[in-house]
């Protein structure tokens, strides 16, 4: 059975950095695409960053030089390293695999997803 | 500001069919594929349709999707009381260079 489980979340202050890990089970991270999503409270689901199964990786602008990818091909985990942290960047983190057949990678299409890890940036 | 315009609300009784539209751009459904999802706060996202009308495995039929130019939606018929949740669409966008996703709507079932 697929299972992504999130953590690391937690109160920081602005400026403050955070590293949130996906442990994924039933599958193998290192053949998917694997990608982050948060939801502000109140707000919609914004995509937040890709790690490609060859390696590259894919910023939101909102994030870029602030955050990074990474991947653990050892322990089946994703990770993401969130430096220089502002309020705005308060949401609920999911961790989420990007849909593959055989034959064809869906973009925009997640489908697996974690329960969330909720980062909360305020002083 | 989400890039994809959903309405904020929607709602119907239990046996009747509700639609969900999902409103872009060239650089996103006018020229890619359109995924839905379900969403329970406190919940996994739920995959509901992929490449605009796609079930996955063990989506029941009731769940539709379709796309017209820059627009698309989410069709549910025989409504039941567990359909009532958030549903989000979402696209790549060629501009952005990244998936984006609708602002979300909250179906309620009266």
């Amino acid at each position: 059975e697929v299972q992504l489980v999130e953590s690391g979340g937690g109160v920081i202050q602005p400026g403050g950095s955070l590293r949130l890990s996906c442990s994924a089970s039933g599958f193998t991270i290192s053949n998917s695409y694997m990608n982050w999503v948060r939801q502000a409270p109140g707000k919609g689901l914004e995509w937040v960053s890709v790690f490609y199964s060859a390696g590259s990786t894919t910023y939101a602008d909102s994030v870029k030089g602030r955050f990074t990818i990474s991947r653990d091909n050892y322990m089946n985990t994703l990770s993401l390293e969130m430096n220089s942290l502002r309020v705005e960047d308060t949401a609920i983190y999911y961790c989420a695999r990007q849909y593959c057949t055989t034959t064809s990678c869906y973009p925009g299409a997640f489908d697996y997803w974690g329960r969330g890890t909720l980062v909360t940036v305020s002083s | 500001q989400s890039v994809l315009t959903q309405p904020p609300s929607a709602s119907a009784t239990p046996g009747q069919r509700v639609t969900i539209s999902c409103s872009g751009s060239s650089s996103n459904i006018g020229s890619n594929t359109v995924n839905w999802y379900q969403h329970l706060p406190g919940t996994a996202p739920k995959f509901l349709i992929y490449n605009n009308n796609r079930r996955p495995s063990g989506v029941p039929d009731r769940f539709s999707g379709s796309k017209s130019g820059t627009s698309a939606s989410l069709a549910i018929s025989g409504l039941q009381s567990e359909d009532e949740a958030d549903y989000y669409c979402a696209a790549w966008d060629d501009s952005l260079n990244g998936p984006v996703f609708g602002g979300g709507t909250k179906l309620t079932v009266l």
